[in-house]
């Protein structure tokens, strides 16, 4: 079992909507979990990460972690077309980071 | 600018030849890191290091190797060994490992490997 699981997709949603990406992870000794968002042929960049549980904003962004069910979540509001990318959840191990496998997602005009 | 960058962008290999990918950083980070990326599978590690001079195998370390001679580079070699290298690979660094804490790792690039 991958510590980290994630729905490779690909999800494809019209311009405008709100996307839910989603996370679990196995191990409890995980305190902070990251979204990478991650273009075509381009490294990832970090979007935004949270301490243990709870909500954090940025924009139209937000990230969710729940602890209690070891569920991580990302939504964007009003989704644009410059959101499609690969969204690559990540939680902080020892000296490492733990990668989901990544969403594929597609925002249609 | 600060930054990782990586090359080539992109290489090609025949089978049974030895290649070094590229990788520096000019953040002064102490930590370095490459990842192997295929499709559907997210980004797994291959080897790590903490400081100059020393590197711990990831998770898929049989094929590669690296050395850290200098803080700014990593460069990883793909060997004849590594059954299956085509891929994206991906170097990141962060500024000082500790443990569990929070450490945002910086990602280069990429260079995309296919193998003739």
């Amino acid at each position: 079992q991958k510590e980290v699981e994630q729905d490779p997709g690909p999800l494809s949603v019209p311009e405008g909507a709100i996307v839910s990406l989603n996370c679990t992870y196995s191990n409890s000794a995980f305190q902070y979990f990251m979204w990478y968002r991650q273009y075509s042929r381009k490294g990832p960049e970090l979007l935004m990460y949270t301490y243990s549980s709870g909500n954090k904003e940025d924009g139209r962004f937000t990230a969710q972690v729940d602890k209690s069910s070891k569920y991580i979540s990302l939504f964007i509001r009003d989704s644009q077309p410059s959101d499609s990318a690969t969204y690559l959840c990540a939680s902080q191990g020892a000296q490492k980071l733990v990668f989901g496998q990544g969403t594929r997602l597609t925002i249609n005009p | 600018d600060g930054g990782i960058t990586q090359s080539p962008k992109y290489l090609f290999r025949k089978e049974g030849q030895n290649v070094t990918l590229s990788c520096e950083q000019n953040l002064n980070h102490d930590a370095m890191y490459w990842y192997r990326q295929d499709p559907g599978q997210g980004l797994r590690l291959i080897y790590y290091s903490q400081i100059v001079n020393d590197f711990q195998k990831g998770d898929i370390a049989e094929g590669y190797s690296v050395s850290r001679e200098k803080k700014e580079s990593f460069p990883l070699t793909v060997t004849s060994a590594q059954k299956n290298p085509t891929a994206f690979y991906l170097c990141a660094s962060s500024s000082s490992p500790s443990g569990w804490a929070y450490n945002e790792q910086f990602f280069g690039p990429g260079t995309r490997l296919t193998v003739l």
